[in-house]
């Protein structure tokens, strides 16, 4: 089945500057690739998603790359601000059934 | 206000008692999934359903046992057979399968004492 590494597990940058969280994937066959945010005690919110047809996209400060001949993919937060600070993570999904694999996600903290 | 709700957002029980956690959806999705996070881990699949009177296990459905007898409801029962049951357990809901959007309720913290 799919298997989902994702790194690094905490990252620390100072305020302004940039984030970046990567995450490599198993199965060629995985199509659906979304990153979300969980804010201390919530739910995880999706922040932006890409699917295998498409290569980068962008909304904001926020953009993710797909490289399906190595199979990685990764997340780019530009200009980082206090509200950054969460825990991200990364999935993704195949074809042949419903379920979306994560990754154990990457504790993000923005730095004064 | 279409959304997915979770309740409560904090159970203790004592060890040997089952306990069933409340997943409700009022956004009309088809599918429905229980996820289970414990810290370092991410998130585990439990058990899904894409559709009424139907639900599928999951990577870890041991020591737990869901219903779907209504499309917005899908209650998660934790049994006394789970060894370790104490956790941030999550449901989620997208409209169909096939890489759709989950949403994600927010949780309830079920401690075991």
């Amino acid at each position: 089945g799919e298997n989902v590494e994702q790194h690094p597990s905490t990252l620390s940058v100072q305020e302004g500057d940039s984030a970046v969280i990567k995450c490599t994937y198993s199965d060629s066959a995985s199509n659906y690739f979304p990153w979300y945010k969980q804010e201390l005690g919530k739910g995880p919110q999706l922040i932006i998603d890409i699917r295998s047809n498409v290569g980068e996209k962008k909304d904001q400060r926020i953009a993710v790359t797909l490289n399906k001949t190595a199979k990685h993919f990764s997340l780019h937060i530009t200009e980082t601000q206090p509200e950054d600070s969460a825990v991200y993570f990364c999935a993704a999904k195949g074809n042949r059934d419903d379920k979306i694999i994560f990754g154990k996600g990457t504790r993000l903290h923005i730095l004064p | 206000d279409g959304g997915i709700t979770q309740s409560p957002k904090y159970l203790f029980r004592k060890e040997g008692q089952n306990v069933t956690l409340s997943c409700e959806q009022n956004l009309n999705h088809d599918a429905m999934y229980w996820y289970r996070q414990d810290p370092g881990q991410g998130l585990r699949l439990i058990y899904y359903s894409q559709i009424v009177n139907d639900f599928q296990k999951g990577d870890i459905a041991e020591g737990y046992s869901v219903s779907r007898e209504k499309k917005e409801s899908f209650p998660l029962t934790v049994t006394s057979a789970q060894k370790n049951p104490t956790a941030f357990y999550l449901c989620a809901s997208s409209i169909v399968s096939g890489g759709n959007e989950q949403f994600f309720g927010p949780g309830t913290r079920l401690t075991v004492l």
